[in-house]
């Protein structure tokens, strides 16, 4: 079984900076994808970004980027200059890469605050 | 393109009564995944499904709940006899079921507050 462990609860940085979400995970497949998903606090589920695990090259998305170190198992999420609009619930995510679908696996979720 | 709706959005049950649940996946879409959110907890999975067939309930409760996904219409999630204990937001994911392990990923819809009396 997977397991996706999120080390801080809580962050909260000031509007315009850079902040990093860490994300570690434990599996024996070789073959996954990873995702960020944000949570804002209508706590619609929001796809930030995702990374394939065959893929060397961190996914970007405008100010959101990933550093993926597969050997070490992890995945950490960085938000450059920082909005009020990031203010959300941030959740690592893994899925089994398969012949069909696989569910999603989250982390507990790490809560950011935007400082004005 | 509307995305993945769910209805109601809020609902209030009192214990011992059933609570039903809607998904309409995204257009296209033709997989659907329920998970359920405790408070001040990540998502966790339930059952997947493609019409017609449940591909895998490993995280659904074995008794009480039950899902489906017809032919025809929404995907519903129903829980029978609530307890206080299934109070939670319970979200729907859908997704378009690419053969051959391509990465697909799954959107969600804005979820269905369910809270027991």
């Amino acid at each position: 079984a997977q397991t996706v462990t999120q080390s801080q609860p809580e962050m909260s940085v000031q509007e315009a900076e850079t902040v990093t979400l860490s994300c570690t995970y434990d599996t024996s497949e070789s073959n996954y994808y990873l995702f960020w998903y944000k949570q804002p606090p209508s706590r619609q589920m929001i796809l930030v970004i995702r990374q394939e695990a065959y893929k060397q090259q961190n996914a970007t998305e405008n100010r959101f980027s990933v550093n993926f170190q597969k050997a070490a198992k992890s995945f950490s999420l960085k938000i450059s200059d920082s909005q009020l609009g990031d203010t959300a619930m941030y959740f690592c995510a893994f899925m089994k890469q398969n012949f069909g679908n696989e569910k999603l696996t989250f982390g507990t979720g790490t809560r950011l605050t935007i400082i004005p | 393109n509307a995305g993945v709706m769910q209805n109601p959005r809020h609902l209030v049950r009192r214990r011992g009564q059933e609570a039903r649940l809607r998904c309409s996946p995204m257009k296209g879409h033709s997989h659907v995944y329920w998970y359920r959110q405790l408070p001040e907890e990540g998502l966790k999975f339930m059952v997947y499904l493609q019409k017609e067939n449940i591909i895998d309930e490993s995280g659904m409760p074995k008794e009480r709940f039950s899902a489906e996904f017809p032919k025809e219409g929404p995907s519903i999630l129903r829980i029978q006899q609530v307890v206080r204990g299934d109070s939670a937001a319970y979200f729907c994911a859908s997704s378009l079921g690419l053969a051959g392990g391509s990465t697909d990923t799954q959107y969600f819809g804005p979820g269905t507050r369910l809270t027991v009396l």
